[in-house]
């Protein structure tokens, strides 16, 4: 199975950058996804990472540590639009996904 | 229709009742997935199908039951509802089981 920890919720002002944590302990891995998901609406894909290292997508970025069981995603010049929850998720050897139980970010003005 | 659509988009259903949750998706994608949504403990497997005609179990399988007879439907359903099973429900669908997944906008079920 999957133990996959992200803290519960953030809070940043707008125009800031906030950096969400994601450890995972995992019986296989094959992936991990970031999605953002409004309130009241189904996720979208973010990123997705496989190999070490950092992907970046305009103001978003994912960073993946396979032996230290660690990622993150960095949002930067945060926009209140940018306030919705952020689940981290291990795909497993089956391509079976298993989320956390996300990440509530608050964007302030 | 244009990615997933899922029926209803609410319902409230007496305990004991039977209740199929529908899934279509245009995009054919060959997996397919069911997933529902409590607060604070994130989305979490029923179901899943790797192609038409294949079903497996996901990490909460019980009570539940799918079925894939072509590539576009995955329903869902629930055979006798209990209030446990109250929650928000998800269908996903991805191509060839290893991109990412793309979800309809979900059922929100309570039963009484």
């Amino acid at each position: 199975g999957q133990n996959i920890d992200q803290p519960t919720e953030m809070t940043a002002t707008e125009g800031a950058i906030v950096q969400i944590n994601c450890t995972y302990q995992t019986s296989g891995f094959n992936g991990l996804f970031w999605y953002q998901q409004h309130a009241g609406e189904a996720p979208t894909f973010l990123s997705y990472n496989v190999l070490d290292g950092l992907e970046e997508k305009g103001r978003f970025s994912s960073f993946l540590s396979r032996s230290k069981g660690y990622s993150y995603l960095l949002l930067k010049e945060l926009q209140m639009k940018d306030s919705a929850s952020y689940l981290c998720a291990v795909r497993d050897g089956d391509y079976k996904l298993s989320f956390g139980a996300g990440t509530t970010v608050t964007v302030r003005a | 229709i244009a990615g997933i659509t899922q029926a209803p988009t609410s319902q409230i259903l007496a305990a004991g009742r039977r209740m199929t949750l529908r899934c279509t998706q245009d995009m054919r994608h060959n997996a397919m997935y069911w997933y529902r949504q409590d607060l604070g403990l994130g989305l979490r497997l029923i179901h899943y199908s790797n192609t038409a005609g294949t079903t497996g179990k996901g990490e909460v399988p019980d009570g539940y039951s799918v079925s894939r007879a072509n590539t576009d439907d995955f329903p869902l359903t629930l055979a006798s509802a209990v209030p446990s099973q109250t929650s928000v429900y998800f269908c996903a669908s991805s191509d060839r089981a290893y991109n990412e997944q793309f979800f309809g906008p979900g059922t929100r079920l309570t039963v009484l």
